[in-house]
């Protein structure tokens, strides 16, 4: 069964601390991994697609990459309006082009 | 930036009731999709909607829930008889494209409370 494990579960960073969020995968093989930003009460804004090993994509303070088993999100001297949850979601090769999704890290920046 | 369009934001109905949540997708997007959110849990997919019929469903998606495209503009879950464990936030998302590497975008959801 593919699975998508996101950590940490939450994460509170001084504003201007660095970080990253990891989400690992076992897939059959990747068709496509997502960045989605989640803001309480709100849909998932989407972020970033990733495709092949190696692949960097970046937005303002976040840069997302990707490896054959993870992501990472990289959060770089975030603001406090940086706070929200992550979410990954993968799209793995086979019949299906629904993406599973991963539990999310909340982030939370203090000021 | 266009963007997906839901109603109503919270919906309130009592246990054996029937729901309509609907949305509106994003105008030039062929594929639309319905996913649920129980509280701290993850988004979860229910189904995909192309060229006016399903396409593919969840085993969450039993006979108790349907979907439907009434017109050009509106794409509509209907949720027959509510149990308590319906209660979750119900999102809706469209796609341009459905292949390799292509993202759905997302309204803000309905919350739907089952009492």
């Amino acid at each position: 069964e593919d699975q998508v494990t996101q950590s940490p579960e939450a994460l509170r960073l001084q504003e201007g601390e660095s970080s990253s969020l990891n989400c690992s995968y076992t897939v059959s093989g990747l068709r496509g991994l997502f960045w989605y930003r989640q803001d309480p009460g709100k849909g998932p804004e989407f972020l970033f697609t990733l495709y092949s090993a190696g692949e960097e994509k970046e937005k303002e303070r976040l840069k997302a990459t990707l490896t054959k088993k993870e992501s990472f999100l990289h959060i770089t001297a975030p603001k406090p309006e940086d706070s929200a949850t992550y979410l990954c979601a993968v799209q793995a090769r086979g019949g299906s082009y629904i993406p599973t999704f991963g539990r999310g890290t909340s982030l939370i920046v203090h000021p | 930036e266009p963007e997906v369009t839901q109603t109503p934001s919270h919906q309130v109905t009592q246990m054996g009731q029937e729901v309509i949540l609907r949305c509106v997708p994003i105008s030039n997007h062929l594929y639309f999709y319905w996913y649920r959110q129980i509280l701290g849990q993850k988004v979860e997919f229910l189904v995909s909607f192309y060229n006016n019929e399903i396409s593919e469903k969840s085993e969450i998606f039993d006979d108790q829930f349907s979907v439907e495209r009434p017109d050009g503009s509106n794409f509509t879950l209907k949720i027959r008889s509510t149990k308590l464990e319906d209660s979750a936030m119900y999102f809706c998302a469209s796609a341009k494209l459905q292949g390799d590497n292509q993202p759905q975008h997302f309204g803000d959801g309905t919350r739907l409370s089952i009492l």
